[in-house]
């Protein structure tokens, strides 16, 4: 069972490109999650998606970032108009139920240098 | 969610046992406790995870207090690529799964 996919591993998008970040969560998981981790600080919490829903956006910046996890192929993580201050490493986590005792696997993330 | 409070970084010597501690004071009756390690930017890595009961696997084994406000994770025998930051995290039944990180324990075994 493979475990969560993210690609690609490293992106590198000049100010005011947008940037796509792709996650495969594991087989038979239906939550994904994305964080962010910017340069010697801790994970943040972005959002959390089910197959074609929104659940919870509250870490979200309000403008400019986008996401979607479709009915077929993987969850994408858009940010439009990118900012130096958006280099940062995404992780993508995926569970399989909402039951309290199941845990999340992480994918190896994305580094998103903004030159 | 309940917050936790774990120092901010200990010093292991290899082969021998990494006690990690937790405090979770605020922690309620059907929220979870979860340990998580981030190895050097990589992402994090599920370790062990408890309601009440202690749990073992075959990576560490997990300690929670009698009253829960506490708990140990413990990894037996270290090694350096043990070295890590490690995170408590307790969770609500019905949060969708969502964690939440804090500042964690930077562990450094030492040879």
């Amino acid at each position: 069972n493979a475990g969560v996919m993210q690609n690609p591993r490293h992106l590198v998008r000049r100010r005011g490109q947008e940037a796509r970040l792709r996650c495969s969560p594991m087989k038979g998981h239906s939550h994904v999650y994305w964080y962010r981790q910017l340069p010697e600080e801790g994970l943040k919490f972005m959002v959390y998606l089910q197959k074609e829903n929104i659940i919870d956006e509250s870490g979200m910046p309000k403008e400019r970032f986008s996401a979607e996890f479709p009915k077929e192929g993987p969850s994408i993580l858009r940010i439009q108009q990118v900012v130096r201050g958006d280099s940062a490493a995404y992780f993508c986590a995926s569970s399989p139920d909402l039951g309290g005792s199941t845990e999340a696997f992480f994918g190896q993330g994305t580094r998103l240098t903004v030159v | 969610d309940a917050k936790t409070t774990q120092p901010p970084s200990m010093d292991c010597a290899e082969g021998r046992a990494a006690n990690l501690p937790c405090n979770h004071s605020t922690i309620s009756g059907n929220e979870y406790v979860y340990w998580y390690r981030q190895i050097h930017s990589q992402g994090p890595q599920y370790i062990i995870h408890g309601l009440k009961n202690n749990e073992t696997n075959e990576m560490a084994s997990l300690i929670i207090t009698e009253d829960r406000k506490s708990s140990t994770l413990i990894l037996p025998h270290a090694t350096l690529r043990d070295t890590a930051v490690y995170y408590c995290i307790v969770r609500l039944n019905n949060a969708g799964n969502m964690l939440t990180f804090g500042g964690g324990t930077r562990l450094m075994v030492k040879p």
